[in-house]
């Protein structure tokens, strides 16, 4: 199992470009998420997703789109990228149910918008 | 007021120390508790989950005070790759949400 991965790794923008972010997961859990983690922030949610064509706010979901078309794939969208949106972005997943809790975190996505 | 507020630290201990952090949370009906273990630029990894009772494996105890309202987890005979930093993470109502908090960061010298 490749676990949870994340696309593209590192990423350059402009203000004003858009992108977007793939998570996948190979492991048939329920519920994914995205952070984005600043320094002395911690991780912060920005949407998650309870199951395939589902989703929901998280924190600070202000500025970002998300969809969950199939259940292995959460994709974060950045309609008009901003400087303020310069962070480390991290997908995770968790099993739910009697599986628990555990979320499992892909390696980061190294997002700088210029 | 954060959800789940820790020491930033860092710690920074000689080997074989044992060190202790600790970690608040704000929401009462709060339901998981867990311990994450961050490498310098790598992702989050589960370290140990908290049970009411508190647990122990190996040389890492935690201890969930659910009256007022913190975790702590108390790190024995400190390693040289026990160097990191340390979130404690709350989850609560339905599972859906887990909240972090910004981390302790341990440094373990020779």
């Amino acid at each position: 199992n490749a676990g949870v991965t994340q696309t593209p790794k590192f990423r350059v923008l402009k203000t004003g470009q858009s992108m977007t972010l793939l998570c996948a997961q190979d492991m048939n859990h329920e519920y994914m998420y995205w952070y984005r983690q600043d320094p002395g922030m911690g991780l912060r949610l920005i949407h998650y997703s309870v199951g395939e064509g589902t989703t929901a706010k998280g924190e600070v979901p202000d500025g970002y789109n998300v969809s969950r078309l199939k259940k292995q794939n959460f994709l974060l969208g950045l309609e008009s990228a901003a400087p303020s949106q310069t962070s480390v972005y991290f997908c995770a997943s968790t099993p739910g149910g009697d599986r628990g809790y555990e979320q499992y975190f892909g390696p980061g996505t190294r997002l700088t918008v210029t | 007021r954060k959800e789940v507020e820790q020491d930033p630290g860092p710690f920074n201990v000689p080997e074989g120390a044992t060190v202790a952090f600790n970690c608040t949370y704000s929401n009462s009906a709060s339901q998981s508790f867990f311990w994450y273990r961050q490498d310098c630029r790598k992702e989050p990894k589960l370290l140990m989950s908290v049970y009411s009772s508190g647990n122990e494996d190996g040389r890492f105890t935690a201890q969930l005070n659910r009256a007022s309202q913190y975790i702590s987890l108390l790190i024995r005979d400190s390693k040289l790759s026990d160097s990191a930093t340390y979130l404690c993470v709350v989850n609560t109502y339905n599972f859906n949400k887990f909240y972090f908090g910004s981390g302790t960061k341990l440094n373990v010298k020779p």
